[in-house]
C-alpha cells in the first residue's frame, strides 16, 4: 500500500537560519508531488509541485525552494528562514487526482 | 487557474442540527473533491466528484456537484461532534493536475 512520510512533526528555528523538510512516498512510482503551506486557521497555499526527477515548478515567490533528487523524495529548503515563514507545512502526492497528504510539519520561526 | 470559493468561512452547530457548505469556482472543472482535516491534524480525502449533478452519500453527509460543474455543496445532517473540524473543497481543471483548494469552513459542535 502507499505510504507517506513526512518528519520532523514540529520543529522551531530562530530567524536566518536554514531549513530542510523532507517527505517520502512509498508503494507507488513516477507521483506527483506538492508542497503546500498552511498558516495558522488559514486554508491550503501550493508552493511547489513537481511531475518528476528534477522538475519542480514554483506557484508563489518566496523564501523556500524545493528539490526533488529521487522519484519519491521531495525536499523543502530554506537559506535563511523569516518569520513570515511559520506555518503547517503539507507535503501530498498523486498519482490520479486524489491527493495523499503527509501528516505534516508545524514550523515556528523565532 | 482556476479559484475556488469556499462559504462560510465558520459554522457553529447545535449537535443534531444539518449544515451546508458550498463552493463556487471561477471556471468549469473536470472534478471536485472534499477534504477534511481534524483540529490539528492533516487534510484526508473524503470523496471526489465527477460527473455533471452528480449527488454521493456517504452516511449522514451528501455531496453535490453542480449542472454546471462549476459549484458544489456538502451538507451534514444531525450533526455530531465527530463532525469538529475543516472541510475543504478542491477544483480540479479540465487541463491541470494541480487542486485549487477553498479556503476551507471550520466547523464546530454545541453539545
Amino acid at each position: 500500500s502507499q505510504t507517506i512520510h513526512q518528519w520532523p512533526a514540529t520543529l522551531v528555528q530562530p530567524v536566518g537560519s536554514p531549513l530542510s523538510l523532507e517527505c517520502t512516498v512509498e508503494g507507488t512510482s513516477n507521483p506527483n508531488l506538492y508542497w503546500y503551506r498552511q498558516a495558522a486557521g488559514r486554508g491550503l497555499q501550493l508552493l511547489f509541485y513537481s511531475v518528476g526527477i528534477g522538475q519542480i515548478s514554483s506557484e508563489v515567490p518566496q523564501n523556500l525552494s524545493a528539490s526533488r533528487p529521487q522519484d519519491r523524495q521531495f525536499i523543502l529548503s530554506s537559506k535563511k528562514l523569516l518569520l513570515s515563514d511559520s506555518g503547517f507545512y503539507l507535503c501530498a502526492w498523486s498519482v490520479t487526482r486524489r491527493y495523499t497528504f503527509g501528516s505534516g510539519t508545524r514550523l515556528t520561526v523565532v | 487557474g482556476q479559484q475556488v470559493m469556499q462559504i462560510p468561512q465558520y459554522q457553529h452547530v447545535q449537535e443534531g442540527e444539518d449544515f451546508t457548505t458550498y463552493c463556487n469556482s471561477s471556471t468549469t472543472l473536470s472534478n471536485i473533491q472534499w477534504y477534511k482535516q481534524r483540529p490539528g491534524g492533516h487534510p484526508v480525502f473524503l470523496i471526489q466528484l465527477v460527473k455533471s449533478g452528480e449527488v454521493k452519500k456517504q452516511k449522514r453527509l451528501t455531496f453535490q456537484f453542480g449542472e454546471a460543474k462549476k459549484n458544489s455543496s456538502l451538507h451534514i445532517t444531525a450533526t455530531q461532534t465527530t463532525d469538529v473540524g475543516t472541510y475543504f473543497c478542491a477544483g480540479q481543471g479540465t487541463d491541470d493536475y494541480k487542486l485549487s483548494f477553498g479556503a476551507g469552513t471550520t466547523v464546530t459542535v454545541r453539545a
